[in-house]
């Protein structure tokens, strides 16, 4: 069985400064690693996604992820955000051979002008 | 239009009454799942489906009960509702035959207030 963590329920930062959201797995097998975005009242959209391949992963709206086996991390990161960014972010993990995707419990997100 | 759409997106029901949450795809999916999201706890599997004949339990499926009508149609029942339902219900949608990496679409939500 898989299973996600994510460090941080709340991270507030100012407009324009970096940001990383933190994310860690647990897993016996390999995975496949997933962002999704929850914008205020609307369903999830996927931010990036990693399957296989490079460990640098990037997605929209400027954001990245890194893959790190060795510490079985996950983690977002992006490097001026902006107002719009504010919003609830989901990792999620599935293991390969597995039919599911296991969710953490989200980070909210909010951006100071 | 949108891919996949729940109805209604908004509903208040009372203590005991039966509810039905329904959830439409055009993306030709074969896979389809329900969701519900508390706060601080993420999403939570109820129930999910991988074919018209195929329904499977989830990690808090007790209370619930789904029906797949057609390859895009999957809806999600709460026979007697009672207040700890009250939550934000997601549909979602995935295709297995994309090298293995099912990406979930998601629908826009159904919030439920359970009085």
């Amino acid at each position: 069985a898989q299973s996600v963590t994510q460090l941080d329920s709340q991270v507030p930062v100012f407009e324009e400064a970096p940001v990383e959201l933190r994310c860690n797995y647990s897993s016996s097998v390999s995975v496949y690693l997933f962002w999704y975005v929850q914008y205020p009242n609307q369903g999830l959209q996927l931010l990036l996604k990693y399957l296989s391949g490079s460990t640098l992963v990037k997605g929209i709206n400027g954001f990245e992820a890194e893959f790190n086996k060795s510490q079985t991390s996950f983690h977002l990161r992006k490097p001026s955000v902006h107002i719009s960014d504010t919003a609830e972010y989901f990792c999620a993990v599935r293991g390969q051979g597995a039919q599911k995707l296991v969710f953490g419990q989200g980070t909210r997100l909010t951006i100071n002008p | 239009d949108a891919d996949v759409t729940q109805t209604p997106r908004n509903r208040i029901t009372k203590t005991g009454k039966r509810i039905m949450l329904e959830c439409s795809q055009t993306k030709g999916h074969d896979r389809m799942y329900w969701y519900r999201q508390d706060p601080g706890l993420g999403l939570q599997l109820i129930y999910y489906s991988f074919d018209v004949k195929d329904i499977n339990k989830g990690e808090i499926s007790d209370g619930y009960s789904v029906s797949r009508q057609a390859q895009a149609k999957f809806s999600l029942s709460l026979e007697s509702a009672i207040p700890n339902q009250t939550a934000l219900y997601f549909c979602a949608t995935s295709d297995p035959t994309g090298g293995g990496n099912n990406e979930q679409f998601f629908g826009p939500g159904t919030r439920l207030t359970v009085l």
